[in-house]
């Protein structure tokens, strides 16, 4: 059963700033099935990024998802106050379609 | 336009039932599976159980395995989770979630509470 690990934990950062979250698989993602999920306090998941790189719709272009096989990376340019979240990833190319912990951006 | 409704969550006593239930719009899951993920207090993501296209095969995590049934109405618009010989563990947020092209969510409810007493 794959694995999803998360880092950081947690991020300080500014508005403005970028942010850069990585997303480690035990075993290879195939097909690179690799998403991203906001979550705000309150709020169900929103799907930011899907097959790693893709951005789903409505999706603003200071996002950006890359990475293939075992890591990937969410970037967030420029944050925005409605940036600070916590993300998810979620590989959904083996069964089960494992999540990952989660990791915090927060306001520095 | 997507939208999906649960309803059923409530309070339930350790080794109770419930049955959850998943209203969705806008498609059917003749052409679209859905999910169960939960989430419990303060905790991260769980993918619980999906019904694939079609509304007939079932999927189950471990953790459901044994305990939980999914199934769809006639309809192919309704959801159900029956949770049955339900455990303090199981207490979470859970939602339901429309899969994409590929079985990543891209619309989801807005999730509800079932805490269950120990």
């Amino acid at each position: 059963e794959m694995v999803l690990t998360q880092s950081p934990g947690t991020l300080s950062l500014s508005p403005g700033e970028r942010a850069t979250l990585s997303c480690r698989a035990s075993q290879s993602v195939n097909n690179n099935f690799l998403g991203w999920y906001q979550q705000k306090p309150g709020q169900a998941p929103r799907l930011i990024i899907y097959a790693a790189s893709t951005r789903a719709t409505g999706i603003p272009d200071r996002f950006s998802g890359s990475g293939s096989g075992t890591d990937f990376t969410l970037t967030i340019n420029r944050l925005e106050p409605e940036d600070f979240a916590v993300y998810y990833c979620q590989q959904y190319g083996s069964a089960p379609h494992a999540f990952g912990g989660g990791a915090k951006v927060e306001v520095k | 336009e997507v939208q999906l409704l649960e309803s059923g969550g409530g309070v339930v006593q350790a080794g109770g039932s419930l049955r959850l239930s998943c209203a969705v719009s806008g498609f059917t899951f003749i052409n679209y599976a859905v999910s169960w993920v939960r989430q419990a207090p303060g905790k991260g993501l769980e993918w619980v159980s999906a019904i694939g296209r079609g509304g007939v095969i079932p999927h189950y995590a471990d953790i459901a395995k044994g305990r939980f049934t999914i199934f769809g109405d006639n309809s192919k618009t309704t959801l159900f989770l029956q949770m049955n010989s339900l455990r303090a563990e199981d207490t979470a947020i859970y939602y339901c979630a429309k899969e994409g092209d590929h079985p990543y969510f891209d619309y989801w409810g807005q999730g509800i509470l079932v805490t269950v007493s120990s």
